[in-house]
């Protein structure tokens, strides 16, 4: 079956724009989870989405955003951009019990100029 | 929150030896810990899980043991192979699902020959 799907695959947008970022989860799961990497800070946990709500959040400030559709697709917003929000976003979707694991898609890598 | 220790953060090896990194978690409430596995420009794919419930799994050459009571986890790899480097990563989660993970800082593995 296919994987998870993240588009765009890169990103390259000037400080101060907004950016949409789209996750396309394993068929049949309905959780999607968000993740910002960057070299200093590692992985971290930006929110999770389960049947179209949001079920946990991490803590980054408001302009992150995100949403599900009934589908299950996510996406993933930033408002204002800073050049610290250069980093690879991951979105993880997994069934969101507790017998499953979660799988990674490849990311987006923003580049916030 | 919860906070995730990991070390080491670089361990070099020789093929066919083994390697450990140890990770340690401060919230007595994680009860799913996953092991992750990046090679460069690729996505985290699980590895080995394991959950509060046991304390120690394996699946090859690949073990992971758990030690509630000191609130720290273990990978060890045995008999390394060239194609074992890679970052790994350890996480937890205190939902009892793969929805919501704090990540280690990550081990860079290098199995030379």
């Amino acid at each position: 079956k296919a994987g998870v799907t993240q588009t765009p695959r890169y990103l390259i947008k000037t400080r101060g724009q907004q950016v949409t970022l789209s996750c396309s989860p394993i068929s049949g799961h309905r959780s999607v989870s968000w993740y910002q990497q960057t070299p200093g800070q590692g992985l971290q946990f930006l929110f999770e989405y389960f049947s179209e709500t949001q079920r946990n959040k991490g803590n980054f400030p408001g302009r992150f955003s995100g949403r599900q559709f009934s589908n299950s697709r996510s996406e993933m917003n930033v408002s204002t951009l800073e050049l610290g929000d250069s980093a690879l976003y991951l979105c993880a979707s997994s069934l969101g019990d507790t017998t499953t694991e979660a799988f990674f898609g490849q990311g987006t890598r923003l580049t916030v100029v | 929150g919860e906070n995730v220790e990991q070390h080491p953060s670089t361990l070099s090896v020789q093929e066919g030896d083994s390697a450990v990194i140890k990770c340690t978690y401060s919230d007595s409430a994680s009860n799913y810990f996953p092991w992750y596995k990046q090679e460069l420009g690729k996505r985290p794919q699980l590895i080995i899980d394991i959950r509060s419930n046991v304390g120690e799994k394996k699946d090859q050459r690949i073990a992971v043991t758990l030690n509630k009571t000191a609130k720290h986890f273990s990978l060890h790899i045995t008999e390394t192979q060239p194609e074992d480097s890679a970052v790994y990563f350890c996480a937890a989660s205190w939902t009892g699902t793969a929805s919501k993970l704090t990540f280690g800082t990550g081990t860079r593995l290098q199995v030379t020959l």
